[in-house]
């Protein structure tokens, strides 16, 4: 089946703008997680989702950051009043979790640029 | 939030050889996994060994698992110019599954 898809690909915008990337995981994932990772560093945890409900939120860095998953599948990761720090590849990602299955299956990513 | 140390931070080797890597954690843990990435984009799950395992295989791959010591390595055998990318390892932080990784390997190989 089709992988985890990411949109856009790229996003350039100015800061102070809202931006909203989104993720389509496998499906039939029951978890979905938010990553972001900057030039020669690991992924860094932001969020994750079982189902609809954020279950793990500890990495947003401020509150210009939220995710949403209303539906237990599309997931949507919103900046606001963007910054220039803001700008990294955000990765998103999903697993089963469940019958011992941990892996995660990673989208290619959105590349976001702040001017 | 906190991440784990890998290292060496960049290997380079010829092709045919061994590539050995390494990484730290901080927290107790349910499983470790290892992950590979080209071209800085999306990362690949390559293996995932379970805190009450010591060692994994999976083709090329082993992997051992040592929990007193918080720490774990991967091996890739025989290596060959296509495994050029960075290599990652994920802990779930203290048994949640909330994955935290560690800083990376950038493994290059040589033909």
């Amino acid at each position: 089946g089709a992988g985890v898809s990411q949109t856009p690909s790229n996003k350039v915008t100015e800061k102070g703008k809202y931006v909203e990337l989104r993720c389509d995981p496998i499906s039939g994932h029951t978890a979905l997680y938010w990553y972001r990772q900057s030039l020669g560093q690991g992924p860094e945890f932001l969020i994750y989702f079982q189902g609809t409900g954020a279950a793990d939120d500890s990495g947003l860095p401020n509150d210009r950051f939220f995710a949403v998953r209303p539906e237990g599948s599309v997931s949507t990761l919103k900046i606001q009043r963007t910054e220039r720090g803001d700008s990294a590849v955000y990765l998103c990602a999903s697993s089963i979790l469940a019958g011992g299955s941990y892996e995660q299956y990673f989208g290619p990513g959105t590349r976001l640029t702040v001017t | 939030s906190q991440q784990g140390e890998e290292d060496p931070q960049a290997l380079s080797i010829q092709e045919g050889e061994n590539a050995t890597m390494n990484c730290s954690y901080k927290t107790s843990i349910n499983n470790l996994q290892w992950y590979r990435q080209n071209s800085g984009r999306g990362l690949v799950h390559l293996i995932l060994i379970r805190s009450n395992e010591r060692e994994k295989h999976s083709g090329r791959l082993r992997v051992t698992l040592d929990t007193s010591k918080k720490s774990s390595s991967l091996l890739i055998t025989a290596s060959r110019a296509a495994d050029t990318a960075s290599y990652f390892c994920a802990t779930d932080e203290s048994g949640t599954y909330k994955y935290i990784f560690g800083t990376g390997t950038r493994l290059k190989v040589l033909a």
